[in-house]
């Protein structure tokens, strides 16, 4: 069984550039989140998607965006790019959280330079 | 709202000692908790679970028991190998409507030979 995949895995981009990173889900999950990963925030909600709805979504400027296709694969967007967005995305998809927990992607390391 | 307290890292210990990592959790409702682990450039694992109160979660070893009346989830050992240092997440998710899942900080662990 595929597990969650990221891609890419490494990204290096300039200050005001912007960036999509995708992500495919196990087959059958139809929940997937995303989350921001960084020394010292540490994992921050970004935002779920379900049956292409958005159902939930953290704290972050509006230029973080996201959806979910028909296929349950999900991409997200950061455009006008700050060299405080490098870090560690991770994407997760679900059955149903609370019951069987998040499977995890490895993740897309973004660096902005 | 929700919130997931976890002991501060990093935690250093030998090879075969015993090992706890203390979380605790506020939440309305009953949540399920959860313990994940992030080994080095990779993306969290489900470690293991535990959808109602005096439920024992365990996997590899690792134990933990959802205690309602300290509202906690320890996570615990009894003989740690150098392959288990890991940084270790305790998490929470809502039972009901979105399902929002909660981390704690993360909790550093380093085994030495």
């Amino acid at each position: 069984k595929a597990g969650v995949t990221q891609t890419p895995r490494y990204l290096i981009k300039t200050r005001g550039q912007q960036v999509t990173l995708s992500c495919s889900p196990i087959s059958g999950h139809r929940s997937v989140s995303w989350y921001q990963q960084t020394p010292g925030q540490g994992l921050q909600f970004l935002f779920e998607y379900f049956s292409e709805t958005q159902r939930n979504k953290g704290n972050f400027p509006g230029r973080f965006s996201g959806r979910q296709f028909s296929n349950s694969r999900s991409e997200m967007n950061v455009s006008t790019l700050e060299l405080g967005d490098s870090a560690l995305y991770l994407c997760a998809s679900s059955l149903s959280a609370a019951n069987y927990g998040y499977t995890f992607g490895s993740g897309t390391r973004l660096t902005v330079v | 709202g929700d919130s997931v307290t976890q002991m501060e890292g990093p935690v250093t210990l030998s090879e075969e000692a015993f090992l706890t990592i203390n979380c605790t959790y506020t939440a309305t409702g009953y949540p399920s908790l959860f313990w994940y682990v992030q080994y080095p450039g990779e993306g969290l694992q489900l470690l293991l679970k535990a959808t109602k109160a005096d439920d024992k979660g365990s996997n590899k070893g690792f134990e933990a028991t959802y205690r309602k009346e300290t509202t906690s989830f320890h996570l615990e050992k009894g003989s740690v190998q150098v392959s288990d240092s890991a940084v270790y997440f305790c998490a929470l998710s809502e039972s009901g409507g979105y399902q929002k899942v909660t981390f704690g900080t993360g909790t550093k662990l380093q085994v030495i030979p």
